[in-house]
């Protein structure tokens, strides 16, 4: 069985400060996906970025930056510089990397983030 | 094409009474999701289709809950004789294929009184 946990519910920082959203992940699989969704007050969930298991280079996308660590399964999210419009919920997510499950997403609890000015 | 819409996007209903959402997909995404989310939680894997055909669907939560994508294109959720505790934002999703992101919709709010 495939879980998802994002221990921490709700952080609170000021603006221009870095925040690390915490995503811990358990499944059998050999190869999987590994996903973060942003979901602003809108309630639309907001795709951010996908990472396939064998690929454990880290990302950087503007502000945004992805730790991929296999061996503590861990796939943490850094926001450098928070702005107000950071503010939401952010989920981290699962899914096997095969045909038949691909898009099947097991979602953490989510993260909530208050970027105040 | 503005992405993935979802009607209603509201739907307050008595118990006991059936409800029906719809999900227009992306433009020539051939993959389908429902999920379900609860007030402070993640969203809950439902269902999926590719295409018209329905892959998985042993994880609707009881048989109170169908879906159909009946020509491949958009598909509908049902509920019949809902519960209080159907009430949940029910998201729906689409990806061109099984191996690219999929997107979302706003989804519909359902509050069963």
């Amino acid at each position: 069985a495939q879980k998802v946990t994002q221990a921490q519910t709700e952080i609170s920082v000021v603006e221009k400060e870095d925040v690390t959203l915490d995503c811990v992940y358990e499944t059998r699989d050999t190869t999987y996906y590994l996903f973060w969704y942003k979901q602003p007050p809108s309630g639309e969930l907001v795709f951010l970025i996908r990472r396939n298991s064998f690929d454990e280079q880290n990302e950087i996308s503007g502000r945004y930056s992805w730790n991929f660590q296999k061996s503590t399964s861990s796939f943490n999210f850094t926001i450098t510089a928070s702005q107000v419009v950071d503010s939401a919920v952010y989920f981290c997510a699962l899914s096997e990397a095969d045909y038949n499950a691909g898009n099947m997403l097991t979602f953490g609890g989510g993260t909530r983030l208050m970027v105040k000015p | 094409d503005t992405g993935v819409s979802q009607n209603p996007r509201h739907k307050i209903t008595k118990r006991g009474q059936n409800v029906t959402f719809r999900c227009d997909p992306i433009s020539e995404h051939n993959r389908l999701y429902w999920y379900r989310q609860t007030l402070g939680q993640g969203p809950e894997f439902l269902t999926y289709f590719q295409n018209e055909a329905q892959l998985e669907k042993s994880r609707l939560l009881s048989d109170r809950f169908s879906a159909e994508r009946p020509k491949g294109s958009f598909s509908t959720l049902e509920i019949q004789r809902t519960e209080q505790g159907d009430s949940a934002m029910y998201l729906c999703a689409s990806s061109f294929t099984e191996n690219t992101e999929a997107f979302f919709g706003q989804g519909t709010r359902l509050t069963v009184v």
